[in-house]
Order: structure tokens, then sequence, then C-alpha cells
């Protein structure tokens, strides 16, 4: 069972486009992460949403966690090369004590010059 | 700005062989993790540590595996007896409140 279904696996756009990649579940989570890991690196922390209908900007990156707290969306506007990379959301599933984090499968975006 | 931070970057070793991956927490934190990602595929929750002790833990943390805070800073991942299919990229994570936790780099394991 997928707790948390991440989509695409994989976007590859042209320097420019606009994309969004989406992070589903059924379960309801106190927070939602997300983060960008490099290949053979650590996942780096790009925002934490925990307000239903929160959304919050990152320069060109906007993310949104739903109302009902089951999905959340980042958006990037005009992208880069330099946003080239693997994305990941992950979140604390409501009525979780300790903050175990359940990860989706990533989004693996490569942006063309 | 403070970090996590994992030793060692690669370690090889033996099946059956005992291994220690380290982590050293950012220091205010409370909360400490171990994540391991198998090659392609998604990161999975291994084990949570507070008020040094285990809170939680995944059914891959079976008996072969062990994680204590020897010194008060270090907060350490022991497999006793690796298995070819421990191979993988093993991340401690820490954080002060449970919403957000911050990665170390982490450890690079090949059972051979």
């Amino acid at each position: 069972t997928q707790l948390l279904e991440q989509s695409p696996q994989f976007l590859s756009i042209q320097e420019g486009e606009n994309l969004t990649v989406y992070c589903n579940s059924s379960s309801v989570f106190s927070s939602l992460q997300w983060y960008r890991q490099e290949p053979g690196e650590g996942p780096v922390l790009l925002v934490t949403v925990v307000t239903g209908g929160e959304v919050k900007k990152l320069k060109r990156l906007t993310f949104q966690f739903g109302d009902a707290r089951k999905d959340s969306s980042l958006h990037i506007t005009a992208a880069q090369p330099g946003d080239t990379g693997l994305y990941l959301c992950a979140g604390v599933m409501r009525g979780t004590s300790y903050g175990k984090l359940t990860f989706g499968q990533g989004t693996i975006l490569t942006v063309h010059p | 700005e403070p970090e996590v931070t994992q030793t060692p970057s690669h370690q090889v070793t033996q099946m059956g062989q005992e291994v220690i991956l380290r982590c050293v927490p950012i220091s205010n934190h409370l909360y400490f993790y171990w994540y391991r990602q198998i090659l392609g595929q998604k990161v999975e929750f291994l084990v949570s540590f507070y008020n040094n002790e285990i809170s939680e833990k995944s059914e891959i943390f079976d008996d072969q595996f062990s994680v204590e805070r020897p010194d008060g800073s270090n907060f350490t991942l022991k497999i006793r007896s690796t298995k070819l299919e421990d191979s993988a990229m093993y991340f401690c994570a820490t954080t002060f409140s449970t919403d957000t936790q911050y990665f170390g780099p982490g450890t690079r394991l090949t059972v051979l």
C-alpha cells in the first residue's frame, strides 16, 4: 500500500516552462515536508507545511497543503537547469507521536537548457 | 548553519560482520531517526529515538539492529550481522520538534 503517491515519477521539460509535482494520500497528515535530494547525498529540506490550505513560496517554488491535509503540491515557475534533481514529499501521519516520516517515491526532474 | 553529520560516508563490509554507523545530531535537537534508502527505492523509516529510548521502530528494524547515544552527542546505528540486503544508504535525521527533520549526508553501506 502506497501511503503517499507522488506523481509524476519523471518529468523532463525545457528551461522556462512551469511544472507541478503532486503528492496524494488517503491518510491525513499533521505535517508535510518537501525535500530535494542530489545523487549520493541526503534529502535537503525545502519547506514544511502544517496547516490545511497553507501556501508557502520559496522564490520560484510554491508549495500548497490541501485543505483536508491529505495532499500537497509543488509548483515551479520558469524552471531552470539548476532545478534539476530528485524532489521528495514526506509526511508525518496524524496520530504519529514521534514524527516518523512516510516518503513518496520521488519525482526526478530534468530541466534542459 | 548547523548540520547533521554522519560517518563514515562509505562502509564496505563482509556479510555477517558487524557495522556501526555514526551520526552527530544538531546540538539542541531532541528526536533522532534512522532511515534507509535501497538503490532505486524510496526512503524508508527504521527507528525513532527520544529521551534515550526507542520510541518507534519499523518491521525492518529487527533484532539485528540497535541504536544508542553512547555519550550524549553521537547517535549510532549498529547492525550486528550484516546481510546482503542491508546494502543501502543510511540516513540519520534529527529535529527539535517532530514537524521538520534535518537529514545528514548519509552512509553508503555495501555488504559483500
